[in-house]
């Protein structure tokens, strides 16, 4: 079993609808978890960490973690072609761990 | 506000050729320091981290080998590149400190720029 899932898309989505992003992780000692963003040919930049359970409001995203049942996503609300890029969720117990990460088109 | 550097941008090497790759941070103290590699359509691989100078751990063993000679610097190196050492390399950075003990201190990690590597 991988230690994170993501599925790897492309997930397709209309400009200004709410893109929605997911990660699974096996790892029930995790206690923090990250999405990065990345463009293509860039580095990661991070976009959001949450660490309890619920959901976790910055701007137009919105991370939402549940620990009970393993999964922690990103919704993007007013999604902009800007928005384009892969999108890395990882978890942190010793050390963090990356998912190979979804890649989002905004379609114009 | 503390920044990150990677040196250089692109690097294009023969197999068997030495590599040094370096990262230095602004604006900050005793940060914990990590190398990890990209390949090409996959997951980001940690390499070393380190948590001090001169200290460096091993994740994954191979021709590679990391280095810390001053605080906020970390330099990634090899006597002989293969062709699969190709790839996106990536420093990154996090703020010191201990949590139960674990070694990576505070959580949140930020990246260098990269330096994207082809081995021919």
């Amino acid at each position: 079993q991988k230690e994170v899932e993501q599925n790897s898309g492309p997930l397709s989505v209309p400009e200004g609808a709410i893109a929605s992003l997911n990660c699974t992780y096996s790892d029930r000692g995790s206690q923090s978890f990250f999405w990065y963003r990345q463009y293509s040919g860039k580095s990661p930049e991070l976009i959001m960490s949450i660490y309890s359970n619920g959901d976790k409001e910055d701007g137009r995203f919105t991370a939402q973690l549940n620990k009970a049942s393993q999964y922690v996503s990103l919704l993007i609300r007013d999604s902009q072609p800007s928005d384009s890029a892969t999108y890395l969720c990882a978890f942190r117990n010793e050390k963090l761990t990356f998912g190979t990460g979804t890649r989002l088109t905004i379609i114009p | 506000s503390q920044t990150i550097h990677q040196w250089p941008a692109t690097l294009v090497q023969p197999v068997g050729s030495p590599l040094s790759l370096e990262c230095t941070v602004e604006g900050t103290s005793n940060p914990n320091l990590y190398w990890y590699r990209q390949a090409a359509g996959r997951g980001l691989q940690l390499l070393f981290y380190s948590v001090g100078i001169g200290q460096i751990s091993s994740e994954v063993p191979q021709n590679l080998s990391a280095s810390r000679p001053q605080d906020r610097q970390f330099i990634l190196s090899s006597k002989k590149l293969l062709l699969s050492d190709s790839g996106f390399y990536l420093c990154a950075w996090s703020g010191a400190g201990t949590s139960g003990g674990a070694v990576f201190g505070t959580d949140t990690q930020y990246f260098g720029p990269g330096t994207r590597l082809t081995v021919l």
